[in-house]
């Protein structure tokens, strides 16, 4: 089966720490994701990897950064923390030869 | 430019009555895949279902249904007899197969609650 995991489940933060969501895929898939996901709103594409070291902006990339060093790790960082973005984080993967996205079980975020 | 309507914020049902989650969605691409995912209160994503614009068939995947109309736009979700189990939000999303980056665009979701 795969298996995505995500670093914590819940996290507390101060405004203006330096923020770091790991997320690990553990089938070889090419494509990785990061959302947020806010009552109402669905869930915002924040950066995608479709390989190592490359990345691409979502739709919401203000306020955050990524890394892909490693094909299996796609790391999300929030530079200087806000409470705007308290939130629930999601991590997914994807195989190119299929349409399924795995998720990871999210991080629900405070920063307070 | 592409989007995702599901206009049911919440929904309640009684246990072993059939439910329809309805979705509407747009894009100009002739070529797209929509897809059902299904959030528990435990947070992770389940990916329940998947149709294709081309496929002929409306897809089914055990007691979840797809009732696809492509001239409406519409890809509603329908489980048939539902269980307590069911109960989590609902997802609606929309990938552009054409799209090289493999994104989804997601709907806002609806919230199921099956009573017993």
């Amino acid at each position: 089966d795969v298996k995505v995991t995500q670093s914590s489940r819940y996290l507390v933060k101060r405004t203006g720490e330096k923020v770091f969501l790991e997320c690990v895929q553990d089938m070889d898939h090419e494509n990785m994701f990061w959302y947020r996901q806010d009552p109402g709103l669905g869930l915002r594409l924040i950066y995608f990897s479709y390989d190592v070291k490359m990345k691409e902006k979502g739709d919401i990339p203000e306020g955050y950064s990524v890394s892909r060093e490693k094909k299996e790790r796609f790391s999300l960082i929030l530079e200087s923390a806000s409470t705007n973005q308290t939130s629930m984080y999601l991590c997914a993967s994807m195989d190119r030869e299929y349409n399924e996205q795995f998720f990871g079980p999210g991080t629900r975020l405070t920063v307070l | 430019a592409q989007k995702i309507t599901q206009t049911q914020p919440g929904m309640f049902v009684q246990e072993k009555e059939a439910v329809t989650l309805d979705c509407t969605y747009d894009t100009s691409d002739p070529s797209y895949g929509l897809f059902w995912y299904k959030q528990p209160s435990s947070g992770e994503m389940i990916f329940l279902i998947y149709q294709g614009s081309y496929d002929q068939q409306n897809a089914t995947e055990g007691r979840y249904s797809l009732n696809f109309q492509k001239a409406r736009k519409s890809a509603n979700l329908v489980i048939s007899a539902s269980q307590l189990g069911d109960s989590a939000m609902y997802f609606c999303a929309m990938r552009d197969i054409m799209d090289s980056n493999y994104q989804l665009i997601w709907g806002a979701g609806t919230k199921l609650i099956i009573k017993p």
